[in-house]
């Protein structure tokens, strides 16, 4: 029974490339939520998705940030032209309903270089 | 803005003894969730108190909730080095099919032997 696996773990860009970040729910979970963490801080939201729909990405910059969650597939978390700020670690988590414990994933550890 | 803040925002204590962390929140919440954090790893989630709940336990951790007062506490009784860790509140709110987690910026617990 695997958990939230992300991937890649670690993941190293240049200033103007584009970053990709994989979430695979936990089987039969149906709520995503992404979080991005710089070091020595808490966990921001960015963007909340359920199967095919986004329903809260107020926490997500407007320019250069998507996610999505198809029906079919992993969550993905987007990031476009990616700049020295962008560097943080990026965790997903995953719910099978609200009201219950999230269970998170390993983070993708950005480095923007 | 945040919604949970820690308290305090690192606490270090010898093994044996109890570690107390406070919480504190802004909006009606549906339930608090507790997680911790090991060193650049994911979150662990811990406890999750109900809205209509004032108490739960779960092994050496005890929670309490006063929703008048809107703050929560974790209790850790006879620690341990290897509780030595980041410990988070995490509070659900929801409006229709929104059900949003949003985390405190942490008290960083160490443990010492």
């Amino acid at each position: 029974n695997a958990g939230v696996m992300q991937n890649p773990r670690h993941l190293v860009r240049r200033r103007g490339q584009e970053a990709r970040l994989r979430c695979s729910p936990v089987k039969g979970h149906s709520h995503v939520y992404w979080y991005r963490q710089l070091p020595e801080e808490g966990l921001k939201f960015m963007v909340y998705l359920q199967k095919e729909n986004i329903i809260d990405e107020s926490g997500m910059p407007k320019e250069r940030f998507s996610a999505e969650f198809p029906k079919e597939g992993p969550s993905i978390l987007r990031i476009q032209q990616v700049v020295r700020g962008d560097s943080a670690a990026y965790f997903c988590a995953s719910s099978p309903l609200g009201g219950t414990e999230a269970f998170f994933g390993q983070g993708t550890r950005l480095t923007v270089v | 803005s945040q919604q949970g803040e820690e308290d305090p925002q690192a606490l270090s204590i010898q093994e044996g003894e109890n570690a107390t962390m406070n919480c504190s929140y802004k909006t009606s919440i549906n339930n608090l969730q507790w997680y911790r954090q090991n060193s650049g790893r994911g979150l662990v989630h811990l406890i999750l108190i109900r809205s209509n709940e004032r108490e739960k336990h779960s092994g050496r951790l005890r929670v309490t909730l006063d929703t008048s007062k809107k703050s929560s506490s974790l209790l850790i009784t006879a620690s341990r080095a290897a509780d030595t860790a980041s410990y988070f509140c995490a509070t659900e709110t929801s409006g229709g099919s929104n059900y949003k987690l949003t985390f405190g910026k942490g008290t960083l617990l160490t443990v010492n032997p």
